[in-house]
Parts: C-alpha cells; sequence; structure tokens
C-alpha cells in the first residue's frame, strides 16, 4: 500500500522560504513514477505545483517556476518541495501526490494524473 | 497556462444523472487522452475518480463515467446519491510536458 506524508513547518513568513517534505512507504521512489505537488488555498480550488522524477528530472507549472524547487532523495524515499519569497497568497494546504507517466508504451515528462495522495498539510502564511 | 474551464456549479436529484464539463484547448484536452477528475469532500484528500478520460481505478463506482469530444471533457455521474455531494476537478497533461486543473465544479444532490 503506498503512502504519503507531508511534513514541515507549520507556519512560515512573508518573503521567506517554504518547505515542505513528502515520506513515501510502501512504494521506493527510485522505482520510477514521477511525484508531485499540489497547493489548495483555503476555500479555493486545485493548483498544479510540479513533479520530479528519480532521476531528478523536473516539471514546473509556468506560473511558479520562478520561485519552486523540487528535489528528490531516493536513499530516504522522500521529495521535497521549496517555494521562496512566499506571502500571504501562498497560504495553502499542500498535497504530494504519486503520478504515472507511461501509458500504452509511451512515457511523458511531468506525468499524466495523480492515483496516491499524502493527507495534507496547511502552510499559513503571516505577513 | 490556463486553468481547464469547469462550471462552478452543478445539482441534480437522487437518482437523476448529471454532467460536469471540462473545457480547455488543443493545447491540452484536445490534443491528449490524458483528462483525470477527482472527488473531494469538505475538508479531505482529493480522490482520483477517472483517468485518460474514460478508465476508473478499482473501486470506483461505474456511476461515474468520463468522456470527451473535441476541448471539451466531461463526467457524468449516473443514479445520483447524496454521498456523491462534492466538489469535482478535472486536469489534463499539457503540450508543454505540464499539468492543469480546472477551476472545480460544487455537486449539490437536492
Amino acid at each position: 500500500q503506498v503512502q504519503l506524508l507531508e511534513s514541515g513547518p507549520g507556519l512560515v513568513k512573508a518573503s521567506e522560504t517554504l518547505s515542505l517534505t513528502c515520506s513515501v512507504s510502501g512504494y521506493p521512489i527510485s522505482s520510477g513514477y514521477y511525484w508531485g505537488w499540489i497547493r489548495q488555498p483555503p476555500g479555493k480550488g486545485l493548483e498544479w505545483i510540479g513533479s520530479i522524477f528519480h532521476s531528478g528530472s523536473t516539471s514546473y507549472n509556468p506560473s511558479l517556476q520562478s520561485r519552486v524547487t523540487i528535489s528528490v532523495d531516493t536513499s530516504k524515499n522522500q521529495f521535497s518541495l521549496k517555494l521562496n519569497s512566499v506571502t500571504a497568497a501562498d497560504t495553502a494546504v499542500f498535497y504530494c501526490a504519486r503520478s504515472p507517466h507511461c501509458f500504452s508504451g509511451s512515457c511523458h515528462n511531468g506525468g499524466l494524473y495523480f492515483e496516491y495522495w499524502g493527507q495534507g498539510t496547511l502552510v499559513p502564511v503571516s505577513s | 497556462q490556463s486553468a481547464l474551464t469547469q462550471p462552478a456549479s452543478v445539482s441534480g436529484s437522487p437518482g437523476q444523472s448529471v454532467t460536469i464539463s471540462c473545457t480547455g484547448t488543443t493545447s491540452d484536452v484536445g490534443g491528449y487522452n490524458f483528462v483525470s477528475w477527482y472527488q473531494q469532500h469538505p475538508g479531505k484528500v482529493p480522490k482520483l475518480m477517472i483517468y485518460h478520460v474514460t478508465n476508473r481505478p478499482s473501486g470506483v463506482s461505474n456511476r461515474f463515467s468520463g468522456s470527451k469530444s473535441g476541448n471539451t471533457a466531461s463526467l457524468t455521474i449516473s443514479g445520483l446519491q447524496a454521498e456523491d455531494e462534492a466538489d469535482y476537478y478535472c486536469t489534463s497533461y499539457t503540450s508543454s510536458s505540464t499539468l492543469v486543473f480546472g477551476g472545480g465544479t460544487k455537486l449539490t444532490v437536492l
């Protein structure tokens, strides 16, 4: 059973860097799949942030690309998110998820959908 | 990239069918058969309901079905039940090797 669990500070100050880690159990990240981050501001919709392959290949939302870095640590079976220069608008529940990227023998950078999700973690940004 | 367009809300009575649309462009929905749908109850984690336009993951009721025509994908829920009341989101792969979500649709079971 694949399980994902987000962890990180419960509060971030404006202009600083938000850092989160997703710990994966039940499946070795090094075996494949893309691993992604999605956020949801309170009362609003879902937004894809970006995804990473075990090799380190990444794909980012163009609207966030300048502020986002996603990295992977296969030895710890974890992947991480850093979002810098945060503002109150970055307050959200952050989810990590596993993302299949191959279909009918063809594989696609960035992943295709999200099949397993973490429980999510709320990160408020204080001004 | 622009979010996919979904109606803000839809409603239906128990037993009826409802359809939620998801409109994009030839660079996303229209260009690939990689549309997925998620159900999210208040305060809960999104749940995958449909992937690759028409495929249901194991355990998802066959009352949920997906389709696509041109740049618009659709999620149809038949035999509406009270437990189907939730927010629904579509997402699509794009020509830039990214993913884009729709704005979400609130389904109310009357």
